[in-house]
């Protein structure tokens, strides 16, 4: 049973680009999280995703998206990337039957933004 | 403004020996508090929670204590063990969002 999932492992992009990190939730999990976590920070919560829909979000601006596929794997875009930007990417996730306090994390995706 | 505060970066603890970490916050309305354990490279895995209607929780060598009234938490480890070393992440939960402290990097010593 594959747990969560995340791609790419590291991405080096500059200043001003567009990035998409990707997520597969736990075996029967249909709810994603996403955290940013900078070096020497703890996980800072992102949004959560739930059928498709954003539920909850977090103090980020707009430029941070995402999106939630059928399959219950997501997607998260940030746009017109900052320096402050580059951290860990974190995504978690539960489901049905679990509490939602008790998320699986994925290993995360690295992202420098030069 | 930090919510959740670790105020140990880091911890040496001898093998065998009692690991406590400690965890503060500052909202009454956290309801639920949770402990995960970071590897490096690998994603924060949860260890051990405890609801804000209890004062102690306990998993095998994981202790959890809760006051309240101090708005601390706590987590003990005995016997600490080698494999114990990682960065330890307190949270806490109210209104479906979890908000996580800093975190404290725990070195369990030979």
């Amino acid at each position: 049973d594959a747990g969560v999932t995340q791609s790419p492992t590291h991405l080096i992009k500059t200043r001003g680009q567009q990035v998409t990190l990707r997520c597969s939730p736990k075996s029967g999990h249909d709810t994603v999280s996403w955290y940013q976590q900078a070096l020497g920070q703890g996980p800072q919560f992102i949004f959560q995703y739930y059928e498709e829909e954003e539920r909850q979000r977090g103090n980020f601006p707009d430029r941070f998206s995402g999106h939630q596929f059928p399959n219950y794997s997501s997607e998260l875009n940030v746009n017109a990337l900052l320096l402050g930007d580059s951290a860990l990417y974190l995504c978690a996730s539960s489901g049905e039957g679990t509490s939602p306090y008790t998320q699986y994390f994925g290993p995360g995706t690295r992202l420098t933004v030069l | 403004d930090q919510q959740v505060k670790q105020n140990s970066p880091s911890l040496r603890v001898q093998e065998g020996r009692i690991s406590i970490l400690n965890c503060d916050y500052t909202n009454s309305m956290f309801d639920y508090f949770l402990w995960y354990k970071k590897y490096p490279a690998e994603g924060p895995t949860f260890l051990i929670s405890i609801s804000s209607i209890k004062d102690k929780n306990e998993d095998g060598r994981f202790t959890v204590f809760l006051n309240k009234s101090a708005k601390h938490l706590s987590l003990h480890i005995v016997p600490s063990q080698p494999g114990d070393s990682a960065v330890y992440f307190c949270a806490a939960s109210g209104d479906d969002k979890i908000i996580f402290g800093k975190g404290t990097r725990l070195h369990i010593l030979p």
